[in-house]
């Protein structure tokens, strides 16, 4: 069946480093979803991409979709505290697979 | 919109007792879906419902059983829990299985001793 793998497990950066997280699926994807989870708390949805290449941002966070569909990426830049939490990448090929999170760690 | 609401927060079960997590939405949504959240691996799909009177089965469903009697309730049984079932769970909810966002609810911490 579909696996999504996601590197790292866990990240610490100071504050003001920048993050990448990577998102690996088995088969090609309709779309792909990222999450955010803050700790002690729910995910959050953040974005969603569909098309091969694609390329959106939302401030200091840059999401891409590979363009054979199996794989994204999210960059923050910058990081601040506020950024603390796990991102997911979920991957959609007509069922919804959730990657294991990244962790992300911000010292100030 | 309270979104999606879960009920209870925190559970203590015993093993072989049985419970209901309850998870209702108010947003119309036709897809809902159980998740349990176990440290280091991510969000394991438990059973999802595509609209009222439909029910199929994710990843991890042993142990748990679902009905979806309306749009809006999406309840999760445990039918004899078990210490491997001491986990986070969450339901979520969507317009439909994968086109759009997930919208979570804030999760039920459940302890099997």
């Amino acid at each position: 069946g579909q696996q999504v793998m996601q590197i790292p497990q866990y990240q610490h950066v100071q504050e003001g480093e920048d993050f990448t997280t990577y998102c690996n699926s088995s088969t090609t994807l309709s779309n792909i979803q990222w999450y955010k989870q803050r700790p002690g708390g729910h995910p959050v949805f953040l974005i969603q991409l569909v098309k091969s290449g694609e390329v959106k941002k939302q401030k200091r966070l840059t999401f891409q979709f590979g363009e054979a569909k199996k794989n994204s990426s999210l960059h923050i830049t910058a990081t601040q505290t506020t950024d603390v939490g796990t991102y997911f990448c979920a991957g959609n090929n007509n069922d919804m697979r959730f990657g294991a999170g990244t962790r992300l760690t911000v010292k100030p | 919109n309270a979104g999606v609401t879960q009920t209870p927060k925190f559970q203590v079960l015993k093993t072989g007792q049985s419970m209901t997590l309850q998870c209702a939405q108010d947003m119309n949504h036709e897809y809902m879906s159980w998740y349990r959240q176990d440290p280091g691996m991510g969000l394991r799909l438990i059973h999802y419902s595509v609209g009222a009177g439909i029910t199929d089965q994710g990843e991890v469903p042993n142990g748990y059983n679902v009905s979806r009697s309306t749009t809006e309730d999406f309840p999760l049984r445990l039918l004899s829990a078990a210490p491997s079932q001491t986990s986070v769970y969450f339901c979520a909810s969507s317009q439909d299985i994968g086109g759009y966002g997930y919208t979570f609810g804030s999760g039920t911490r459940l302890t099997v001793v």
